[in-house]
């Protein structure tokens, strides 16, 4: 079966740090566009941030230097690292792959596939 | 960028039919064929039900269809089921800088 499941949220003080990991089984994290996608609580969806097949990175700009995707591909593992936290950055973060990867050799821009979500609480 | 806008509800009987409006600009939905939506029930992770404007993923019931006409992309549902009750989600690819921009959501409701 296909699968991401992420882990590694939970609580963290504001200034904090977390890194979050999105376990891919039945798929190459290095042959797929990645991304990571939040949603606050009772909000809507937020992209924020992808990694490419070829290495390509691109952030939102709410998180442009403050969190860094990378990926491990012998572990088809994505990783999201969170720096600098702050309160409005509490959701749950999803990892979700462009169905690009699988249907054409360019991304889609669409997200046929989401783990099931960890949830990141920053209070002091 | 702000986000893609969505009514914040929508309602109609089962059988009926419901169409969700979705509006952006000329730097996202005008400039590309890159719609997409998105239905997410309640504590669950967002389902892809409409990509590139107007195709179906594998599964996803002909009753719901996509359109784009300028700025403004549509999701329609037709033939209501009780299990279309959800929040619809529109996302467009708008350029390399912005990457995607998800619209802000629509609960909608089967009376």
């Amino acid at each position: 079966e296909v699968q991401l499941v992420e882990s590694g949220g939970g609580l963290v003080q504001p200034g904090g740090s977390l890194r979050l990991s999105c376990e891919a089984s039945g798929l190459a994290v290095s042959s797929n566009y990645m991304s990571w996608v939040r949603q606050a609580p009772g909000k809507g969806l937020e992209w924020v941030s992808v990694i490419y097949s070829g290495g390509i990175i691109y952030y939102a700009d709410s998180v442009k230097g403050r969190f860094t995707i990378s990926r491990d591909s012998s572990k088809d593992t994505v990783y999201l690292q969170l720096s600098s936290l702050r309160a409005e950055d509490t959701a749950i973060y999803y990892c979700a792959r462009d169905m690009g990867g699988v249907v054409t050799a360019t991304p889609l821009f669409a997200f046929d596939l989401w783990g099931q979500g960890a949830m990141v609480t920053v209070s002091s | 960028q702000s986000a893609l806008t969505q009514p914040r509800a929508v309602s109609g009987s089962p059988g009926q039919s419901v169409t969700i409006s979705c509006i952006g600009s000329s730097s996202d939905i005008g400039g590309y064929n890159y719609v997409s939506w998105y239905q997410q029930h309640p504590d669950k992770a967002p389902k892809l039900i409409i990509y590139n404007v107007s195709k179906r993923p594998s599964g996803v019931p002909d009753r719901f269809s996509g359109s784009k006409s300028g700025n403004t992309a549509s999701l329609t549902i037709s033939g209501l089921q009780a299990e279309d009750e959800a929040d619809y989600y529109c996302c467009s690819y708008a350029g390399s800088y912005t990457y995607v921009i998800f619209g802000g959501g629509t609960r909608l409701t089967v009376l």
